[in-house]
């Protein structure tokens, strides 16, 4: 079994500013990790994934995530956000083997101007 | 590009009715899977389908909820006597392989009255 933590339900942060949105995530055996990003009134977007390789991996619009697996971490960071970046994140995890994604409680990122 | 479709996008129902949701995955996806978020809540997996058979449920998914592929495009979640409690986003995903990508649905929003 898997299981995620996001311990920030919101994240204030001035635009053009970095931000971090932390993930950590416990499991017996090995994983790929993904973000997702939730638009209103709309679906589960992938934002990017970890499945094996680079630890760290990045997504078109900027946003990059490290695998530490020694941490059991899979933060995500960017180096400067626009408004256009507030919505909710959600950090998710999935047995290698297995099908099942399961979900963080998600980080509402909240750019303010 | 392909995307995966549902509808109704907001179905409001009193207790005790059957409900279907429908869902139309990407057409080359062999995997299918139906998750939902109750409101403030994480995003929770509820059952995955391959080869018109289930693969795998949650203990949420109980004798009220069943999976069917109709046809060789839709996939529908029944809930056959509808609980105040089922309110919720209801999303469906499919991916192409067992540990390819899922890619969601914008949900169902499921109203219980």
């Amino acid at each position: 079994a898997q299981s995620v933590t996001q311990l920030d339900s919101q994240v204030p942060v001035f635009e053009e500013a970095p931000v971090e949105l932390r993930c950590n995530y416990s499991s017996s055996v090995s994983v790929y990790l993904f973000w997702y990003v939730q638009y209103p009134n709309q679906g589960l977007q992938l934002l990017l994934k970890y499945l094996s390789g680079s630890t760290l991996v990045e997504s078109i619009n900027g946003f990059e995530a490290e695998f530490n697996k020694s941490q059991t971490s899979f933060h995500l960071r960017k180096p400067s956000v626009h408004i256009s970046d507030t919505d909710e994140y959600f950090c998710a995890v999935r047995g290698s083997s297995g099908d099942k994604l399961t979900f963080g409680t998600g980080t509402r990122l909240a750019v303010r101007p | 590009e392909p995307e995966v479709t549902q509808t109704p996008s907001h179905q409001v129902t009193q207790m005790g009715q059957e409900v279907i949701l429908r869902c139309v995955p990407i057409s080359n996806h062999l995997y299918f899977y139906w998750y939902r978020q109750i409101l403030g809540q994480k995003v929770e997996f509820l059952v995955s389908f391959y080869n018109n058979e289930i693969s795998e449920k949650s203990e949420i998914f109980d004798d009220q909820f069943s999976v069917e592929r109709p046809d060789g495009s839709n996939f529908t979640l029944k809930i056959r006597s509808t609980k105040l409690e089922d309110s919720a986003m209801y999303f469906c995903a499919s991916s192409a392989g067992l540990t390819d990508t899922q890619y969601f649905g914008p949900g169902t929003r499921l109203t219980v009255l």
